[in-house]
């Protein structure tokens, strides 16, 4: 099993551009979520989804859009990058609920000039 | 909201035991605590989890007092590879997506 896969590892756009990071698990799980951590700072909760077809606002949404189609994708798209969204951005999926054990993907380093 | 108080640094020497505390003075009834371990460059990697009194697994233990209101993990005989970020997180298992904070965690880092 590759557990959690994130797609592209790095990536730098400028100011205004569009892109979409792909998350893909291969665990059948139920929840997945996508986080940013910025320098020195934990992770902050962008989006997250309870199933196929579902999405719903963590922390820190503004700026971005996600998309769950199918249950072993998580998209996470960001319609006109800025320079505040410049972090490492993180996949991860859970099985059950959001205290269930977290599987996190590698991580996609994101810098927007 | 469960927030958790943790200390920004630890340091310590190999073969020691590293104990690192974490405060939740406002857990609820069903929120669980966990702690998740992250090394550079990498995602985080989850260490153990627990409710109440001691858990135990072959990577460290947690300890969780009566009130519950604070927990330890505990590393036992710490190696240079145990440096990392450790972060202890408080919520249930319906909680709100917003209840479940990362927050900035500890950086434990070991010597020779």
């Amino acid at each position: 099993n590759a557990g959690v896969t994130q797609t592209p590892k790095f990536r730098v756009l400028k100011t205004g551009q569009s892109m979409t990071l792909l998350c893909a698990q291969d665990m059948n799980h139920e929840y997945m979520y996508w986080y940013r951590q910025d320098p020195g700072m934990g992770l902050r909760l962008i989006h997250y989804s309870v199933g196929e077809g579902t999405t719903a606002k963590g922390e820190v949404p503004d700026g971005y859009n996600v998309s769950r189609l199918k249950k072993q994708n998580f998209l996470l798209g960001l319609e006109s990058a800025a320079p505040s969204q410049t972090s490492v951005y993180f996949c991860a999926s859970s099985p059950l609920g959001l205290t269930d054990t977290q599987y996190f993907g590698p991580g996609t380093r994101l810098t927007v000039l | 909201l469960a927030k958790t108080t943790q200390p920004i640094s630890m340091d310590s020497y190999e073969g020691q035991e590293v104990n690192i505390t974490c405060s939740h003075n406002n857990i609820a009834t069903n929120d669980y605590i966990t702690w998740y371990q992250q090394f550079p460059s990498q995602g985080p990697r989850f260490i153990i989890q627990g409710y109440k009194t001691k858990v135990t697994n072959e990577v460290a233990s947690l300890f969780i007092p009566a009130d519950r209101k604070s927990s330890t993990l505990s590393l036992p005989r710490v190696s240079l590879s145990d440096t990392a970020v450790y972060y202890c997180l408080v919520g249930g298992r319906y909680s709100s997506a917003s209840k479940i904070i990362f927050g900035s965690g500890t950086r434990l880092s070991i010597r020779p």
